[in-house]
């Protein structure tokens, strides 16, 4: 069974930075992309980019460019996700979740456990 | 961006019941829509992509329909496991975007 194992929990001050990491196991990681979905409490599911694995090419939402980065360790199977600049209404639960092989890839057939970000001063 | 609405935001139900939600994009998405399931403190599951074609492991009680710009998503007799909260997401352009949800509740 596919698995993504996202880290734990932070908790961080404004304006500081914050890396998550999304470990794959179970199938060729260079094979699939890696997507970052957020969700604030209480809220629905935003999209935040993808990453290629295979090539380290990623494309954000508009809204994340310039604030978002996402890069991948190949040996270790590992996405992460740097965010920086972070203002209070980043706090949510970010998922890692892998790029279905169809259509377009745009929609997500396995995904993390996610990780809570809780941005306060 | 393509906005993706859901109808109703929440619907109370009975174990059994006939379960019938709603997905409305602003244009069209062709056949690729997607269903997720989310139940609280969890990831969400996919249940349903290209519309109709129905995850591995996904009880045949859940079924999709429709094409271009409206979508349906049945439960056809409601089940315990199934009280949650359930996404409909635009897979056709980018960025994907979702639906903001509906939920499921025990009445």
């Amino acid at each position: 069974q596919v698995q993504l194992v996202q880290s734990g929990a932070e908790v961080k001050r404004p304006g500081a930075s914050l890396k998550v990491s999304c470990r794959a196991s179970r199938y060729t990681f260079t094979d699939y992309y890696i997507h970052w979905v957020r969700q604030a409490p209480g809220q629905g599911l935003e999209w935040m980019g993808w990453l290629n694995p295979k090539s380290g090419d990623t494309n954000l939402a508009q809204r994340f460019k310039g604030r978002v980065t996402m890069t991948r360790d190949t040996p270790i199977r590992t996405a992460y996700m740097n965010v920086n600049r972070l203002k209070s209404d980043d706090t949510a639960v970010y998922y890692c979740a892998r790029g279905a092989n169809w259509g377009s890839g745009l929609d997500f057939d396995y995904w993390g456990q996610g990780t809570l970000v809780t941005v306060s001063s | 961006d393509i906005q993706m609405t859901q109808s109703p935001s929440s619907v109370s139900a009975s174990v059994g019941d006939r379960v019938t939600i709603t997905c409305r994009a602003s244009q069209g998405v062709s056949s690729w829509l997607a269903w997720y399931q989310q139940k609280p403190a969890r990831a969400p599951k996919l249940l349903i992509y290209a519309t109709s074609s129905l995850q591995s492991g996904v009880p045949s009680r859940f079924s999709g329909s429709g094409s271009g710009t409206d979508f349906t998503l049945t439960i056809s007799s409601l089940q315990p496991e199934d009280f949650a909260t359930y996404y409909c997401q635009q897979a056709n352009s980018f960025p994907p975007t979702f639906g903001q949800g509906t939920k499921v509740e025990i009445k």
